[in-house]
């Protein structure tokens, strides 16, 4: 069972523009969420997290948006560059989930030049 | 040190071979993962250490050995693997259940 979902497989951006990554969760009790970017064959990098007494967090280019009656989050990039693009993923845990964080299916993302 | 280092980089191996992949941590976090990725799907738990004691264990096959020697080190014995194990290998590590989860670059690992 996917607690954690990115039903947007892939997202083309022009440099310069927002980029708007959606992610969706089941789990209620979920309380602290991150957005990880991976290039191929090398490790997710943590971008950055939000926790559920939140609805935003900045960081840079980076905001995150937080929507819990909706159980929804977004990553926007604002302006897209090239070097953006990769996978991202999203990821939550809980405080009762013994240190297990669950994560999306990814979103590739490119940003044209 | 917000690094998490994870040797070899990359590891072929037979079926037959018996292998280690290792972790190091030096941030005090006192839970470390090992997680298996493949190309375009999301990292996939395998086992989480809490305080070096095995917390989590998704039934992953007996080929897979994980070993936490002490609080900064992490290991995963390999032994008997199938092509089909090959993938990326990534260890992580935090610090509280909701804290951020710092991974290392991964090793990837061929199964012939």
């Amino acid at each position: 069972d996917q607690q954690v979902k990115q039903n947007s497989p892939s997202l083309s951006v022009q440099e310069g523009r927002i980029s708007i990554l959606n992610c969706d969760y089941t789990n209620s009790m979920f309380d602290y969420f991150l957005w990880y970017k991976k290039y191929p064959a090398e490790g997710p990098t943590f971008l950055i997290s939000i926790s559920s007494i939140k609805d935003k967090n900045e960081d840079g280019r980076f905001t995150v948006f937080l929507n819990k009656s909706a159980k929804h989050l977004s990553l926007h990039i604002v302006p897209s560059q090239p070097g953006d693009s990769a996978v991202y993923f999203c990821a939550a845990s809980a405080w009762d989930t013994g240190n297990q964080f669950y994560f999306g299916t990814g979103t590739s993302l490119t940003v044209i030049p | 040190d917000t690094e998490v280092t994870q040797t070899p980089k990359h590891l072929v191996m037979g079926m037959t071979n018996k292998k280690s992949l290792k972790c190091e941590q030096h941030m005090g976090h006192r839970a470390m993962y090992w997680y298996k990725q493949k190309a375009k799907k999301p990292p996939e738990l395998m086992f989480v250490y809490s305080y070096e004691k095995l917390s989590i264990n998704e039934s992953v096959p007996s080929r897979f050995s994980p070993e936490c020697p002490n609080s900064s080190l992490l290991n995963l014995h390999l032994h008997a693997l199938q092509p089909e194990d090959s993938a990326l290998y990534l260890c992580a590590s935090s610090q509280f259940s909701t804290g951020e989860l710092f991974f290392g670059e991964g090793s990837r690992l061929t199964v012939l």
